[in-house]
């Protein structure tokens, strides 16, 4: 079946450190692949997403390549600020799961100044 | 455009008291969905809707009713609230050519006591 493995948390970091969150993933056929971001207090937002295998999905510094012969989608950012501080989620579709997500258990990122 | 709104924000119940939470998305799409949000347990799926006048279940179905009369809402039931069903609870919907992306409401704080 489908299922989605996020590296657990909490990270920690100081402010301009590098940034990665691992993700791998088990899907048959092409799924597409999304990073979704929680800050404290709210609802998900979509970060990036990729919908085909080497795609590189890309927003607000966050990066993310599409691996198909290694099954992962790792979240990586050059300079984290403190305000990157949230719980960060990978999920998957697949054409096959009738029109669901499946979803990391998330990690939290904490930045300090 | 207001996306998906959730109301109410917050609420709090006693044990085997019953509500219903609201979502309605202005987005026009054909599927929403509602998850319950628990620490360290990710999003779980409660039950589904992909159109107007279907539902379905998802992981953790039970002690929940959902419809979904109109296009635009899609209502989430407590016939008899238990502890147990103390979370945060987000809607979410999507539509067909995106990926199956899904777009969050803010959430609701449901506390049974």
């Amino acid at each position: 079946g489908n299922s989605v493995t996020q590296m657990e948390g909490p990270v920690t970091l100081s402010e301009e450190a590098f940034l990665t969150i691992n993700c791998t993933y088990t899907a048959t056929g092409y799924p597409s692949l999304f990073w979704y971001v929680q800050y404290p207090g709210e609802g998900l937002q979509l970060l990036l997403k990729a919908t085909k295998a080497d795609d590189k999905g890309s927003n607000k510094g966050f990066e993310a390549t599409y691996r198909k012969e290694t099954t992962s989608f790792h979240l990586e950012k050059g300079s984290v600020q403190v305000s990157d501080s949230a719980v960060y989620f990978c999920a998957l579709s697949n054409a096959g799961n009738n029109r669901k997500l499946i979803w990391g258990l998330g990690t939290s990122l904490a930045v300090n100044p | 455009n207001a996306g998906v709104t959730q109301t109410p924000k917050f609420r709090v119940l006693k044990t085997g008291q019953s509500m219903t939470l609201l979502c309605a998305q202005d987005m026009n799409h054909e599927y929403m969905y509602w998850y319950r949000q628990d620490p360290g347990m990710g999003l779980r799926l409660i039950h589904y809707s992909v159109g107007e006048g279907t539902t379905a279940k998802g992981e953790v179905p039970d002690g929940y009713n959902v419809s979904r009369l109109k296009k635009q809402n899609f209502l989430l039931g407590l016939e008899s609230a238990a502890p147990s069903q103390t979370s945060v609870y987000f809607c979410a919907s999507s539509y067909p050519g995106s990926g199956y992306e899904q777009f969050f409401g803010p959430g609701t704080r449901l506390t049974v006591l």
